[in-house]
């Protein structure tokens, strides 16, 4: 069975740190490795990752896609309170996205 | 251009009772999704359209049906509803299904009571 595993489910970091966030997936017909934040809302798309791009950067946030391995992780270096929320990761298959539980990162001031 | 929009925000039904969550998209997208939300579970797939006119189970798919009414809107109908339907239903849509990147709609809170 298709699954996608995050790592850790929970970090409380202060201001100004830097966090990375684990993603691992065992899917048949990977496709793409994708992260989303998700706030007290509907998740938004933060990162694709796929075999013919495996290292995305967009401001404080990074994402590496290791296919050898089998996972990815999200660097968001600096951080800040506005970047408390779920991280969530989903594997794209041949139809779908396989999504992980996500990882709930609080950023104390 | 609102994107994607969902109706109602919030509902609360007793068991038994029926009702339909509206999705509708202005992104002239092909493929759409339902996803319910719950803690501890992660967004689990309902149901999804690969294009208008066709419909395919997820993994969640018991206890509800849904219809593509046009390339717009996707609607999610609880015929009886359940406790256990308690959740947060979110609405997403791709160009088409081999494109990854979904764009969500706000959400429902449903609670059965």
């Amino acid at each position: 069975e298709d699954k996608v595993v995050q790592s850790p489910l929970s970090l409380v970091v202060h201001e100004g740190d830097t966090v990375t966030l684990n993603c691992s997936y065992e899917v048949t017909n990977f496709r793409s490795l994708l992260w989303y934040k998700q706030e007290k809302k509907a998740p938004t798309f933060l990162f694709m990752l796929t075999s013919s791009g495996i290292e995305k950067k967009s401001g404080r946030l990074s994402s590496i896609l290791d296919k050898k391995e089998l996972s990815s992780i999200l660097n968001i270096t600096a951080t800040q309170t506005g970047d408390s929320a779920i991280y969530l990761c989903a594997v794209g298959d041949n139809r779908k996205l396989i999504w992980g539980l996500g990882t709930s990162l609080a950023v104390n001031p | 251009n609102a994107g994607v929009t969902q109706t109602p925000k919030f509902q609360v039904l007793k068991t038994g009772q029926s009702m339909t969550l509206q999705c509708a998209q202005d992104m002239n997208h092909n493929s759409m999704y339902w996803y319910r939300q719950d803690p501890g579970m992660g967004l689990r797939l309902i149901y999804y359209s690969a294009s208008e006119g066709t419909t395919d189970k997820g993994e969640v798919p018991n206890g509800y049906n849904v219809s593509r009414l046009n390339k717009r809107e996707f609607s999610l109908r609880l015929e009886s509803a359940a406790p256990s339907q308690t959740s947060v239903y979110f609405c997403a849509t791709t160009p088409g299904l081999s494109s990854y990147e979904q764009y969500f709609g706000p959400g429902t809170r449903l609670t059965v009571t």
